[in-house]
C-alpha cells in the first residue's frame, strides 16, 4: 500500500508556541487532508487541499498542498490547551470508491503545556 | 451535517463470541461506507469498503469470513466479528461519504472491542 511519512511522531509545546507538522509520500496525491483524534473519538476533518501549491486556513491552522503532490504541511498557531490530540495526514489518489480510499500517516501527537 | 454514528461506543465479549457494529449517517444517505480498525497509537487501516446492495470489498489481509460487513441501506453498515478473539480487540471507526461530496470522508466516533 501506500506509505505515508508523517513527522514528527510527537511533539511538547507550551501554550502560545506554534506547531509545524509535515507528511511525505513516494506517490503522487490528488488531494491531501488533515484530520485531529481525540482520544476514543474518530478522526474530525480539519483541512482538505485539492491543488499542488494551494495554502488553505481554518482559523489558527494553515494546510498546504506541496507543488510535487507528494507532501503537505500544517502549521498551528499559537497554541492552546484544546489543540491536544493527535493529528493524521491522509492522501488520496484520486476520485470514486476505490482511488477515494484514504491513506493515513501514523499521525504526530500533541501535548501542550499551559 | 454529515454525521455519523456507530453503535456500541465499546463492548467487551467472550473469546469465541461474535460482535456487531453497527454504522450509521444521521442526516444524509451515504454513496459508500469504509470499515477500518486502529490499534493503540496507530494509524488507522482501512479494512473493507461498502457500498449499498453490494458486496464489500476488503483490503488484502483482511478475513471477509470473520469481518462480516452487511450494507443493507443507504443510511447503515454493519460490521461483524465472528468467533471474536482477543487479537480482535481494538478500536473499529467507520466513515461515511455523501452523495453531494462522494471523496469526503465523515468519520464516526468509534467503538472500542475488548476480546476477554
Amino acid at each position: 500500500g501506500q506509505q505515508l511519512n508523517q513527522s514528527p511522531q510527537s511533539m511538547f509545546i507550551q501554550e502560545g508556541e506554534d506547531v509545524s507538522m509535515n507528511c511525505t509520500s513516494s506517490s503522487i496525491f490528488n488531494t491531501w487532508l488533515w484530520y485531529k483524534q481525540d482520544p476514543g473519538e474518530g478522526p474530525v476533518l480539519l483541512i482538505a487541499l485539492y491543488k499542488a501549491g494551494e495554502l488553505t486556513s481554518n482559523g489558527r491552522l494553515t494546510a498546504q498542498f506541496g507543488i510535487t503532490r507528494k507532501d503537505s504541511f500544517l502549521n498551528i498557531s499559537a497554541s492552546i490547551p484544546s489543540d491536544v490530540g493527535i493529528y493524521f495526514c491522509a492522501g488520496q489518489l484520486g476520485r470514486g470508491s476505490t482511488l477515494g480510499r484514504l491513506y493515513f500517516g501514523r499521525g504526530t501527537q500533541l501535548t501542550v503545556w499551559p | 451535517g454529515a454525521v455519523v454514528s456507530q453503535h456500541p461506543s465499546w463492548v467487551i465479549c467472550k473469546s469465541g463470541t461474535s460482535v456487531k457494529i453497527e454504522c450509521r449517517s444521521l442526516d444524509f444517505q451515504a454513496t459508500t461506507m469504509f470499515w477500518y480498525r486502529q490499534f493503540p497509537k496507530q494509524s488507522l487501516m482501512l479494512m473493507a469498503t461498502s457500498n449499498e446492495g453490494s458486496k464489500a470489498t476488503y483490503e488484502q489481509g483482511v478475513e471477509k469470513d470473520k469481518f462480516l460487513i452487511n450494507h443493507a441501506s443507504l443510511t447503515l453498515s454493519t460490521l461483524t466479528v465472528t468467533s471474536a478473539h482477543p487479537e480482535d480487540s481494538s478500536f473499529y471507526i467507520c466513515s461515511a461519504t455523501t452523495p453531494r461530496s462522494t471523496d469526503t470522508q465523515y468519520f464516526g466516533p468509534g467503538t472500542r472491542l475488548t476480546v476477554l
